[in-house]
C-alpha cells in the first residue's frame, strides 16, 4: 500500500537554529512531492512542491525541501527558525501514475520554536 | 486568504440528524476536494469532484456523500450523525485535476454532534 509516514509526531527547535520536519514516501512511480502548514484555527497552506528537476526546491517563508530518491524521502528544512514557524506540518505524495490517483497525507509533524 | 470559501464555520447537532457543508473554490478552480481533520484520525481525504463529476474516492463512510454542481460550489452531505463524526470539515480546489497542482483549503467547517 502507498504511504507517507512522517517519524516525529513532535519538534522542538530553538529560535535562530536549523529546523528539520522529515519525510519518507512510499509511492510508485515518480511521485509528485509536497509540504503544507497548517496554523492553529486555520486550512492548512501549501508550502513548496516538488514535481521534476533540481532536488533541492525552495518554497513559501524561507522554507526548502530536498528530494531523495534513493532514500525515498522528502525533508523540510530551514535554516534560522523563527517562533512563528510553530505550527503543524503536513508532507503529502501524489503517485503519478494509475487511476483514483489522489493525495497521500502524512500524519503531521507538530513544529515548536522556543525563544 | 486562500480564495475557497465555506460555510457555515461552525455547526452543532445531534446524534441522528442530517447537514449540508458548502464550498466555494478559488476563481477558475475546477477540482475541489473534500477532507476530515480529527485529533485522533488526522487528516483524512474523503473525495474529489473535478468540474462536476467524482475523480477520485478515499476514506468517504456511505453515510456521507458530495456534490459539484454547475457552478463549480460543492456541497457535502452527512446524515445518521454519529458522535464520532464530529471533526474539522476542509474544502480545497486545485485548478486542475493533475497530480502535480497544489490545493488551496478553505478556512474548514467544525462540526460538533452531540
Amino acid at each position: 500500500a502507498q504511504s507517507v509516514a512522517q517519524p516525529e509526531d513532535q519538534v522542538n527547535v530553538a529560535e535562530g537554529n536549523p529546523l528539520t520536519v522529515k519525510c519518507t514516501y512510499s509511492v510508485s512511480g515518480n511521485p509528485y512531492l509536497f509540504w503544507y502548514v497548517q496554523y492553529p484555527n486555520r486550512g492548512l497552506q501549501f508550502l513548496l512542491k516538488y514535481i521534476t528537476g533540481d532536488n533541492l526546491v525552495k518554497g513559501s517563508y524561507g522554507f526548502e525541501a530536498e528530494f531523495n530518491k534513493s532514500q525515498t524521502s522528502f525533508h523540510l528544512k530551514k535554516p534560522s527558525a523563527l517562533v512563528s514557524d510553530s505550527a503543524l506540518y503536513f508532507c503529502a505524495a501524489d503517485s503519478n501514475a494509475g487511476n483514483n490517483r489522489k493525495l497521500i497525507w502524512g500524519l503531521g509533524t507538530s513544529l515548536a520554536v522556543n525563544p | 486568504d486562500s480564495g475557497v470559501t465555506q460555510t457555515p464555520k461552525h455547526l452543532i447537532t445531534a446524534t441522528g440528524q442530517r447537514v449540508t457543508l458548502r464550498c466555494s473554490p478559488r476563481s477558475g478552480d475546477l477540482s475541489v476536494y473534500w477532507y476530515q481533520q480529527s485529533l485522533d484520525q488526522g487528516l483524512q481525504f474523503l473525495i474529489q469532484y473535478y468540474n462536476g463529476e467524482e475523480r477520485a474516492k478515499g476514506n468517504i463512510l456511505e453515510r456521507f456523500s458530495a456534490q459539484q454542481f454547475p457552478d463549480l460550489h460543492s456541497e457535502l452531505n452527512l446524515s445518521s450523525l454519529e458522535l464520532g463524526d464530529s471533526a474539522l470539515y476542509f474544502c480545497a480546489s486545485s485548478k486542475l485535476t493533475e497530480g502535480m497542482n497544489e490545493q488551496f483549503f478553505g478556512p474548514g467547517t467544525r462540526l460538533t454532534v452531540l
